[in-house]
């Protein structure tokens, strides 16, 4: 079975500073997926990024970016120039590759790292 | 918007009733996944069906069951509620040839409350 895990259960920084949110994870698999999911006030789980576990390259998608160390079993998400609507809980997750199909699109979440951005 | 669409968006209930939450998912997605929001047990996976048949599940309660209907809708339903039920439940869905993506597409949830 996996596990996630993310350290911090808050986090606040000033707009336009950077933040990092830690997780790490556990899983005997080599082919995954990780996730970073946003969920604001409105309860919506948005996609932030993702990341596949091959791939040695870091994901980015604009001012989110990882850094993704797969022999420490270690995703962090950085946020650059945090801006007001970045406040939100922050979910890392992980899944299994296709592997047949029966765990497919199942994510394991972490606990969730609230991040407040102050004006 | 990610297209999921998902009713209730709140329901109020006492225990030992049963209620049935409705979700549809983005078209053309065969995949529906249901998972379950509470403050004790976190964000965990309750089901995952794929074009009606049911694939996977995950830690659900013999008291809940899901179905999902040719028209590719699914049903979530919860009976004998008790206190502990109460938790956002959220339905997801995914594209059908795009599995190397890997990516769900969550809706607003459904908020129950068992009093």
């Amino acid at each position: 079975a996996q596990t996630v895990t993310q350290s911090q259960p808050e986090m606040s920084v000033q707009e336009a500073e950077t933040v990092t949110l830690s997780c790490t994870y556990d899983t005997s698999e080599n082919n995954y997926y990780l996730f970073w999911y946003k969920q604001p006030p409105s309860r919506q789980m948005i996609l932030v990024i993702r990341q596949e576990a091959y791939k040695q390259q870091n994901a980015t998608e604009n001012r989110f970016s990882v850094n993704f160390q797969k022999a420490a079993k270690s995703f962090s998400l950085k946020i650059s120039d945090s801006q007001l609507g970045d406040t939100a809980m922050y979910f890392c997750a992980f899944m299994k590759h296709k592997d047949g199909g029966t765990s497919y699109g199942k994510l394991t979440f972490g606990q969730g790292t609230i991040l407040t951005v102050h004006p | 918007d990610s297209g999921v669409t998902q009713t209730p968006k709140h329901l109020i209930t006492a225990t030992g009733q049963r209620v049935t939450l409705r979700c549809s998912p983005r078209s053309g997605d065969l995949s529906v996944y249901w998972y379950q929001q509470s403050l004790d047990q976190g964000l965990q996976f309750l089901i995952h069906y794929y074009n009606g048949e049911e694939r996977a599940k995950g830690n659900i309660l013999e008291r809940f069951s899901a179905q999902q209907f040719p028209d590719l809708h699914s049903e979530l339903n919860l009976s004998s509620l008790e206190l502990g039920d109460s938790a956002l439940y959220f339905c997801a869905s995914s594209v059908r040839t795009g599995w190397n993506t890997g990516e769900l597409f969550f809706g607003e949830g459904s908020r129950l409350t068992v009093l």
